[in-house]
C-alpha cells in the first residue's frame, strides 16, 4: 500500500490555542484525502476532505491545507476545546477507491 | 441510533478458538469494509462488499479469516484459530455509492487473544 505517515504522534496544547496537525502522504495520484477523528473507544468519524485541485478548504473551525509539491497535508483547529482531544488521522484512497490507506495518527491532548 | 453498530463491542477469547463479529452498517449503505486496528496505529483493510458480493481483499486476509454479507446488509467476520496476533480492533464502514469520500465507522469490536 501507499505510505501515509504523521510528523508528530503526540500533541498537547492549551484550551482556546489554534492545533495544527501535519501530515505526508506518498501517492501524487491521490484525488482527494480526508482527516478522521478517533476518540477513545470509538470509531474513526469524518471531519473533512480536501480534492487534490485545491489547496485549502475550510469547515466549522477546521481548516485543511494541500501542498501537492512537498506532498504534505495539515489539519488546523482554531480555538481547540477538550472535546477536540481525540486521536487524528489523515486517509488517502488506493487505486481503485475500494479502501483508505490510514496514517498512524497523531494523538492531541487539549489542556484545560 | 441509525449509525454502523456492531457487536461484540469486546471478546476475550483463547488462543486457537474461532471468533465471529458481527457488523450492521447504515441501513441505505450497499458498500461494506471491514478494517483491523492495532494500539497506536491507523486502520488496516481487510476487505470490503458491494451488496453481497465481496469484490477486495486485503493481503492481511489469511486463510483463517473469512467473510460473509449474505443478503447485501449485515457482514459478519470469522477468525478461526485465532492467534494472539490477532488481537486488535475490528472496525467495520459503510458507504452510499463509490465515490463517497465518507466511509461511517462503526464503534469496533475488540479483540483479545489470550
Amino acid at each position: 500500500g501507499e505510505s501515509v505517515g504523521l510528523h508528530l504522534p503526540t500533541l498537547s496544547v492549551q484550551e482556546g490555542d489554534n492545533s495544527i496537525i501535519n501530515c505526508a502522504y506518498s501517492n501524487s495520484a491521490s484525488d482527494y484525502f480526508i482527516w478522521y477523528k478517533q476518540e477513545s473507544g470509538k470509531g474513526p468519524q469524518f471531519i473533512i476532505d480536501i480534492r487534490s485541485n485545491m489547496d485549502k478548504r475550510q469547515g466549522q473551525r477546521v481548516t485543511v491545507l494541500l501542498n501537492k509539491t512537498v506532498k504534505h497535508l495539515s489539519l488546523q483547529i482554531a480555538a481547540t476545546q477538550p472535546g477536540d482531544s481525540a486521536v487524528y488521522f489523515c486517509a488517502e484512497p488506493s487505486n481503485t477507491g475500494n479502501q483508505f490507506y490510514f496514517g498512524t495518527g497523531t494523538s492531541l491532548t487539549v489542556i484545560p | 441510533d441509525t449509525g454502523v453498530s456492531q457487536d461484540p463491542r469486546h471478546k476475550i477469547t483463547k488462543r486457537g478458538q474461532n471468533v465471529t463479529f458481527r457488523c450492521d452498517p447504515i441501513s441505505e449503505h450497499n458498500r461494506l469494509y471491514w478494517y483491523r486496528q492495532t494500539l497506536g496505529q491507523g486502520p488496516e483493510f481487510l476487505t470490503y462488499f458491494q451488496n453481497e458480493a465481496q469484490l477486495e481483499k486485503s493481503r492481511l486476509l489469511s486463510d483463517r479469516f473469512s467473510a460473509e454479507r449474505p443478503k447485501g446488509s449485515f457482514s459478519t467476520l470469522e477468525i478461526q484459530r485465532t492467534e494472539q496476533g490477532d488481537s486488535a480492533m475490528y472496525l467495520c464502514a459503510s458507504s452510499l455509492f463509490q465515490g463517497a469520500n465518507e466511509q461511517f465507522f462503526g464503534p469496533g469490536t475488540r479483540l483479545t487473544v489470550l
